[in-house]
């Protein structure tokens, strides 16, 4: 157990809709980081998060969002949603912003 | 962007066996780090490694940053050990770029 929740573990639901994955990172650590992995594109970089602010975003859509609360936890929010959304959806926590990063058990997304 | 390759892209063993995953990346970077993704799914990190050598068990990691390369060494391997490793870096934040990974089934 890496110490980094998310929920839910599944979520499936029809194209057009929004969701809302959330995070609660590891006691102490104040960057949180999202990914998402697909069998077409891996593991891609969506955005960190540093104690509240943003730190660095990748190749994060539109559609998506983020935020990370005072108590440190993060949602992520995914709208307008297509059937090519579908992933797996990982937050990990780290205690900075450039060392170990530990991973959560991830978000499986199904679009229908 | 920099760009991570990792070789092989599978690998079947026998258990007992030893095996060396490699990872090459085009730029410098000061950020390294070998994960296990286990057949459920779970991301497990196994080095932080920027530089230098780690041991953790069975396992150890060397990274050669002049060289831009790193590998991951796996003495007698275990069924348990079966899943996709991943290499990934990155570079003044904490962004992380992740190879291919290389797919490990080790028959018993």
């Amino acid at each position: 157990d890496s110490g980094v929740t998310q929920t839910p573990k599944h979520l499936i639901t029809a194209t057009g809709q929004r969701v809302t994955l959330r995070c609660s990172p590891r006691s102490g650590d104040l960057s949180v980081y999202w990914y998402q992995q697909s069998l077409d594109q891996g593991l891609q970089f969506l955005i960190q998060y540093y104690n509240g602010e943003e730190r660095a975003k990748g190749n994060i859509l539109e559609r998506f969002s983020a935020q990370q609360f005072p108590d440190l936890h993060s949602e992520l929010n995914l709208s307008s949603l297509e059937l090519g959304d579908s992933a797996l959806y990982f937050c990990a926590s780290s205690v900075g912003g450039g060392d170990t990063q530990y991973f959560g058990p991830g978000t499986r997304l199904t679009v229908l | 962007g920099i760009q991570v390759e990792q070789s092989p892209p599978d690998l079947i063993l026998q258990e007992g066996a030893n095996s060396t995953l490699r990872c090459n990346f085009s730029d410098s970077v000061n950020n390294l780090q070998w994960f296990h993704q286990n057949p459920w799914g779970q991301l497990i990190n196994l080095f932080y490694i920027p530089s230098g050598t780690k041991q953790n068990g069975r396992l150890s990691a060397t990274t050669v940053a002049t060289e831009r390369y790193s590998l991951l060494y796996i003495s007698s391997s275990q069924t348990t050990d079966s899943g996709v490793y991943f290499c990934a870096v990155g570079r003044n934040t904490g962004k992380l770029i992740f190879g291919q990974g290389t797919t490990l089934q080790v028959k018993p």
